[in-house]
């Protein structure tokens, strides 16, 4: 059974640009959340992504935007970074109904 | 309006030692689930433990155990006879039933000294 898989690692952008962060759920997932972490700081959710739609957001502008795959798998995008963007970005996959989430090691972003 | 506090910033103690990591919950759903993960260095949160509202009894999972007491909203866990390993940033959180998403505490650093 694999895990949850994120990329890439660390990236570094600069202020006004696009990024895109991809997320390969656990098998046998079919739910994919996102959260972002500030530095010091508790996971925040972004958006979750079921059956290729969004299910539920937190408090995060539509810049941030996300896909998810026939396969599972997903992508967050975010559109004009700002300096407070920089974060560890984490991805979970879930099984629809049930409360396990699981983790990636998350990609870390830095805006500068 | 759902909340967790873990109000212990930061905590030292020698290895061996037991360590309890205070949380404190607030939500008006009578269902709810609490978790506990654990952050080591390379980032990925490392599930620990998941209970349901209904279920109050305490937990013992090797050197772990966890509290939980609906009366005061506390959901502690305590680490018996602690290893450098145990070091990480060890978080609590909630999901309220029907919500998709966990909402975290701030974290408490524990730092195991050998």
């Amino acid at each position: 059974e694999t895990g949850v898989t994120q990329s890439p690692t660390h990236l570094i952008k600069t202020r006004g640009q696009q990024v895109t962060l991809r997320c390969s759920s656990q098998s046998g997932h079919n739910t994919v959340s996102w959260y972002q972490q500030a530095l010091g700081q508790g996971p925040q959710f972004i958006f979750q992504y079921y059956r290729e739609e969004e299910n539920g957001r937190g408090n995060f502008p539509p810049r941030f935007s996300g896909l998810q795959f026939p396969n599972y798998s997903s992508e967050l995008n975010v559109n004009a970074l700002e300096l407070d963007d920089s974060a560890l970005y984490l991805c979970a996959s879930s099984l629809r109904g049930r409360y396990g989430y699981t983790f990636g090691s998350g990609t870390r972003l830095t805006v500068v | 309006a759902q909340k967790v506090t873990q109000a212990q910033t930061e905590i030292s103690v020698v290895e061996k030692e037991d360590v309890t990591l205070d949380c404190v919950y607030e939500t008006r759903d009578t269902t709810y689930y609490l978790f506990w993960y654990k952050q080591p260095p390379s980032g990925e949160l490392v599930f620990l433990i998941r209970r349901n509202s209904f279920d109050e009894q305490n937990e013992i999972s090797g050197r772990y155990s966890w509290n939980f007491q609906k009366s005061t909203s506390s959901f502690n866990f305590t680490i018996t006879a602690s290893q450098v390993v145990d070091s990480a940033v060890y978080f609590c959180a909630l999901s309220e039933a029907g919500a998709n998403n966990l909402f975290f505490g701030t974290g408490t650093r524990l730092t195991v000294i050998p």
